[in-house]
């Protein structure tokens, strides 16, 4: 079963343009992570959030985390034509008996040029 | 520092036949996940593997296994192949001591075809 669902399921933006992107789970967390996927290919890590963390930026990427909507959000600032991708949205337990992740359907950014 | 490799990247079978799949995790890492990507789909766990036993299981049939080795690297095995079993496989690496928050690296993955 995929506990998070992102949501638009697809987006289309102009280049330059900021992307907004979200993620909402089920169950209790320990942390977030976003993932990025090109064609079919391998996930690139983009960033994880802790569950006692709100906010944290990375480069172009500013991921923020509400507990207690059991939501999260990923905005791409100055989106370029190279950030056209697959976003995913993965939760994870604590390490040890519970870390797997549990992957959302993902939303399919094109951002055009 | 080479990242996570899988192997081979590309495989075709008929159904019924068995495959194996091969992982070398991130260098430092010594936890491996494996999950199942069906085409559109996010995905799926599999199960993980943590000092070369299965610490944690995803809704997959017997059918599916693996194995970790000394070095950390791991394989996946598929016996009786079924149609529905095409997908990309993905290794994933991870450190798996306590108090880690389970950030884990993809490989490229192997797209698996089953005719």
């Amino acid at each position: 079963s995929q506990q998070g669902e992102e949501d638009p399921q697809a987006l289309s933006i102009q280049e330059g343009e900021n992307a907004t992107m979200n993620c909402s789970y089920k169950t209790s967390i320990n942390n977030l992570q976003w993932y990025r996927q090109n064609s079919g290919r391998g996930l690139v890590h983009l960033i994880l959030i802790r569950s006692n963390e709100r906010e944290k930026h990375s480069g172009r990427l500013r991921v923020t985390l509400d507990t207690s909507k059991k939501s999260s959000s990923l905005l791409i600032t100055a989106s370029r034509a190279a950030d056209t991708a697959s976003y995913f949205c993965a939760t994870g337990g604590v390490t040890g008996a519970n870390s797997k992740l549990t992957f959302g359907k993902g939303i399919t950014l094109s951002v055009r040029p | 520092d080479a990242g996570v490799t899988q192997s081979p990247t590309h495989l075709i079978k008929t159904r019924g036949q068995q495959v194996t799949l091969r992982c070398s995790p991130k260098s430092g890492h010594d936890t491996v996940s494996w999950y199942q990507q069906a085409l559109g789909q996010g995905p799926q766990f599999i199960f993980q593997y943590y000092e070369e036993e299965e610490r944690q299981r995803g809704n997959f049939p017997d059918r599916f296994s693996g194995h970790q080795f000394p070095n950390y690297s791991s394989e996946l095995n598929v016996n009786a192949l079924l149609l529905g079993d095409s997908a990309l496989y993905l290794c994933a690496s991870s450190l798996g001591g306590r108090g880690s928050y389970n950030e884990q690296f993809f490989g490229p993955g192997t797209r698996l075809t089953v005719l």
